[in-house]
């Protein structure tokens, strides 16, 4: 029982490169969420999926796209990166067994965009 | 929209001492949950502790506790007997939003434990 996890650990993209993030949990969770956490400002949700085939935005949605790929994985893609995407991107999940509304988180991105 | 204040950026304790670390929200629900997560160095996000809004009793794990005052929305952490390594950073966090929940976060107080 892995928990949530992220790869890649750590990336470097130049300005316009484009990647994907990926997370997948093995905790029968519903529900998972994409967070960038910048110095200073706590964790801001960018999208999240309430359940599989399902995504909505969350406060900084902009320059991001996502996909639930099925109940395990929701990806992350920046499709023209910007130094302002500059940024530790956490994924979480919660749902399934109780307690429910509590979010389980993976270790995290580190993303440095040039 | 929900907000979520921690008004104390830094925080120290010694060792062995007791610390209080604030954390106030804005919501007009009654439903709603509450959670400290501890982020240390490494920067896993750890759950400390867990408030449920509809219950009036303080929840309690160990060495850390909270004080919940639902009327005033004020939830604040205490960590009794600090050890070194409860140095990090702790996020207060607000959940609600059934079917489509989600946490808000405070922007954090970074706790630093002198030995």
């Amino acid at each position: 029982n892995a928990g949530v996890t992220q790869t890649p650990k750590f990336q470097v993209l130049k300005t316009g490169q484009s990647m994907t993030l990926q997370c997948a949990q093995d905790m029968n969770h519903n529900s998972m969420y994409w967070y960038r956490q910048d110095p200073g400002m706590g964790l801001r949700l960018i999208y999240y999926s309430a359940s599989e085939g399902t995504t909505d935005k969350g406060e900084v949605p902009n320059g991001y796209n996502v996909s639930r790929l099925n109940k395990r994985e929701f990806s992350l893609r920046l499709e023209s990166a910007a130094p302002s995407q500059t940024s530790v991107y956490f994924c979480a999940s919660n749902g399934g067994n109780l307690p429910q509304e509590t979010q389980y988180f993976g270790p995290g991105t580190r993303l440095l965009v040039l | 929209a929900q907000t979520v204040t921690q008004s104390q950026p830094e925080m120290s304790v010694q060792e062995a001492e007791t610390v209080t670390l604030s954390c106030t929200y804005d919501t007009s629900e009654s439903d709603y949950y509450l959670f400290w997560y501890k982020q240390p160095p490494s920067r896993q996000m750890i759950l400390v502790i867990r408030q449920e809004a509809y219950k009036q009793q303080n929840a309690t794990e160990n060495r850390f506790s909270v004080n919940f005052q639902k009327a005033a929305k004020s939830f604040s952490l205490k960590i009794s007997d600090s050890q070194l390594g409860d140095a990090a950073m702790y996020f207060c966090a607000y959940g609600s939003g059934g079917s489509n929940y989600k946490l808000t976060f405070g922007k954090g107080t970074l706790l630093t434990v002198n030995p």
